[in-house]
């Protein structure tokens, strides 16, 4: 039951590049639509979230855009480094339980 | 501030053993979860527990079972492990009040069953 649908599955990007990663979702429902970082060997932790009220929010080098209409989201690293390289998960919720996207392993080169 | 401390860390069981995985929050989190993470499949609900001795399914529950012993731990047990429950296990809490707040991981519990 993959109610959210994200990709690529890995995505190699140049330093000061940008990173792009997709999720569409089919529950119109979800109002929460958070994305997950996670460093190998450790568990995810928040990094960005947005409600559905707004087409775009930003934090530091971090966007997520919002499409309420095709019901997508992305996630748009600027200015990429390598130490954004984990593994990114979108999610999405409409209750205390989340629907997580199966990630994506960003790796940054120098 | 520990958040949510996971143990064992690491585990190699039979086929057919049994454990329990732990699992403590010190922040007064109503809310806590266990999900499975397999490559290519993301973060699988388990099992989650609303407030204290309350417990409900979530997408991936067969083989596996819980205790919400109080509002600090949550633990998940498997009663006859299997090679298909290789994976690794994370705990995580949230505030029930506002599920806009993010959910707070554990480090994971790999297991390996042979």
């Amino acid at each position: 039951q993959q109610q959210v649908k994200q990709s690529p599955q890995s995505l190699i990007v140049q330093k000061g590049g940008i990173s792009i990663i997709n999720c569409a979702y089919e529950n119109t429902a979800f109002d929460y639509f958070p994305w997950y970082q996670q460093f190998p060997g450790k568990g995810p932790a928040l990094l960005i979230a947005i409600r559905p009220d707004v087409s775009e929010k930003k934090e530091g080098r971090f966007t997520i855009s919002f499409n309420k209409s095709a019901k997508q989201f992305s996630l748009h690293i600027m200015d990429s480094q390598p130490g954004d390289s984990a593994t990114y998960f979108c999610a999405a919720s409409n209750t205390d339980k989340l629907i997580f996207g199966t990630g994506t392993r960003l790796q940054v080169f120098p | 501030n520990a958040g949510v401390t996971q143990t064992p860390k690491f585990q190699v069981l039979k086929t057919g053993q049994s454990m329990t995985l732990q699992c403590a929050q010190d922040m007064n989190h109503n809310s806590m979860y266990w999900y499975r993470q397999d490559p290519g499949m993301g973060l699988r609900l388990i099992y989650y527990s609303a407030s204290e001795g309350t417990t409900d399914k979530g997408e991936v529950p067969n083989g596996y079972n819980v205790s919400r012993l109080n509002k600090r731990e949550f633990s998940l047990r498997l009663e006859s492990a299997a090679p298909s429950q290789t994976s690794v296990y994370f705990c995580a809490s949230s505030d029930i009040w506002d599920y806009n707040q993010p959910q707070h991981f554990g480090d994971g519990t790999r297991l390996s069953i042979l």
